[in-house]
């Protein structure tokens, strides 16, 4: 089936470096969201981008769309113990089609 | 509270046996969600409805059945024609397809 493919699929740290995760895809996104999953839990929603280009923050979290709407990625600075875990980005549905499509994650180790 | 309830969280079970993993919402979303998780992996979709008494085959259907008779509720059951059913299991809705998913806490299927 269709699917979403995630840049590194793991990635160890030391707490304070940056981290980004990228995630590609084939065809045009109507939107793309992120979500993380922390070790033993269930995924939980971060953000949602729609328009091409767009960049949003969320404290140490930066989240970009890319202008062609394939791509996108999730940065995250000076990471801390806290960050652990695998993020997802995830395309929504389309046309009227309720069907998420989850990337293959990106699993994040920060080491103190 | 509002959430979504998988039940139990841990689930064993004799090999060659039908299993049925419970789901129920009360966020009044219209669309729910089973995706099966393999240690390390990302989401792969099971199976998604839309509403009441309609449901899609993700792409792993093979082994797997549901059934949607309320809105509040999306069991799902794991076959004897499932070859590989040791998964763990996550249930989600949302309330269309431009939204955030919710996930359930999950359940933890081992076949013995």
């Amino acid at each position: 089936g269709q699917q979403v493919m995630q840049i590194p699929q793991y990635q160890h740290v030391q707490e304070g470096e940056d981290f980004t995760t990228y995630c590609n895809s084939s065809t045009t996104l109507s939107n793309i969201q992120w979500y993380k999953q922390r070790p033993g839990g269930h995924p939980v929603f971060l953000i949602q981008l729609v328009k091409s280009g767009e960049v949003k923050k969320q404290k140490r979290l930066t989240f970009q769309f890319g202008e062609a709407k394939k791509n996108s990625s999730l940065h995250i600075t000076a990471t801390q113990t806290t960050d652990v875990g695998t993020y997802f980005c995830a395309q929504g549905g389309t046309s009227g089609t309720y069907k998420y499509i989850f990337g293959t994650g990106t699993r994040l180790k920060v080491l103190a | 509270d509002g959430g979504i309830t998988q039940s139990p969280k841990y689930l064993f079970r004799k090999e060659g046996q039908n299993v049925t993993l419970s789901c129920e919402q009360n966020l009044n979303h219209d669309a729910m969600y089973w995706y099966r998780q393999d240690p390390g992996q990302g989401l792969r979709l099971i199976y998604y409805s839309q509403i009441v008494n309609d449901f899609q085959k993700g792409d792993i259907a093979e082994g797997y059945s549901v059934s949607r008779e309320k809105k509040e509720s999306f069991p799902l059951t794991v076959t004897s024609a499932q070859k590989n059913p040791t998964a763990f299991y996550l249930c989600a809705s949302s309330t269309t397809e431009n939204t955030e998913a919710f996930f359930g806490q999950g359940t933890r299927l081992t076949v013995v």
